[in-house]
């Protein structure tokens, strides 16, 4: 099946500074890529949809300025947290949808740890 | 907007014994609708998936679920438990058109007695 791979795995950056995870399509091309946010034993929320080629549309009370969605080629969106705060950390997720068909494919996520 | 839930929010099974995770939406229309399963740690595998047809889908793992308009319903099931099954469960819809923004449930989490 589709695989999507988020890199790093796990991060932890010092308060202040900038941190991105990657979210690739390895084996389809996705013009669509969506990233969540999970909080420790919470459900996911959509934070904002990355279109290849365009700017992300942010969901309500999702900050863009701090949240920086790139959605560079059909196989790569990246999320930069911005001057991270300790309140950033999370688990984030992101999915991908084929151009091709209705399934979407989760990667397997990206833990954030701000100190 | 729509909206799913997952009215338990911790389930304790013995192996070998039957499951049923419920899920309800809420939504106008037809939605899609998906089952998803996270271990700890790691990131959302697909268990199945409803767009259309046959209101009971079987999916991966020995899982199925089924789809009722009625009660407005996508309860997941699996006739006998096995340990490995023990994770996170979470119900999601997306909208028909556009089955890639998801909007998910709380989430049930899945405990296995032996």
């Amino acid at each position: 099946g589709a695989v999507v791979s988020q890199h790093p795995s796990r991060v932890i950056c010092k308060s202040g500074t900038s941190v991105k995870i990657e979210c690739r399509s390895l084996d389809f091309q996705a013009t669509t890529m969506f990233w969540y946010r999970q909080f420790p034993k919470k459900s996911l929320m959509l934070m904002a949809t990355s279109n290849e080629g365009s700017k992300a549309t942010y969901e309500q009370g999702v900050e863009k300025d701090k949240f920086l969605i790139n959605h560079a080629s059909l196989t790569l969106s990246t999320l930069t947290v911005t001057s991270a705060h300790p309140e950033d950390s999370s688990f984030y997720i992101c999915s991908a949808r084929q151009v091709s068909g209705n399934t979407i494919y989760f990667g397997e996520g990206s833990w954030l740890t701000v100190v | 907007a729509q909206s799913v839930t997952q009215p338990d929010i911790h389930i304790t099974v013995s192996e070998g014994a039957s499951l049923e995770l419920r899920c309800n939406y809420s939504y106008g229309a037809t939605p899609y609708l998906f089952w998803y399963v996270q271990s700890p740690g790691q990131g959302l595998q697909l268990l199945l998936k409803y767009f259309s047809g046959d209101t009971l889908v079987q999916g991966i793992k020995g899982f199925e679920a089924e789809f009722k308009r009625s009660q407005s319903s996508f309860n997941l099931r699996k006739p006998s438990v096995h340990w490995s099954d023990a994770a996170e469960y979470f119900c999601a819809v997306g909208l028909t058109g556009t089955a890639s923004k998801l909007t998910f449930g709380t989430g049930t989490r899945l405990q296995v007695t032996l």
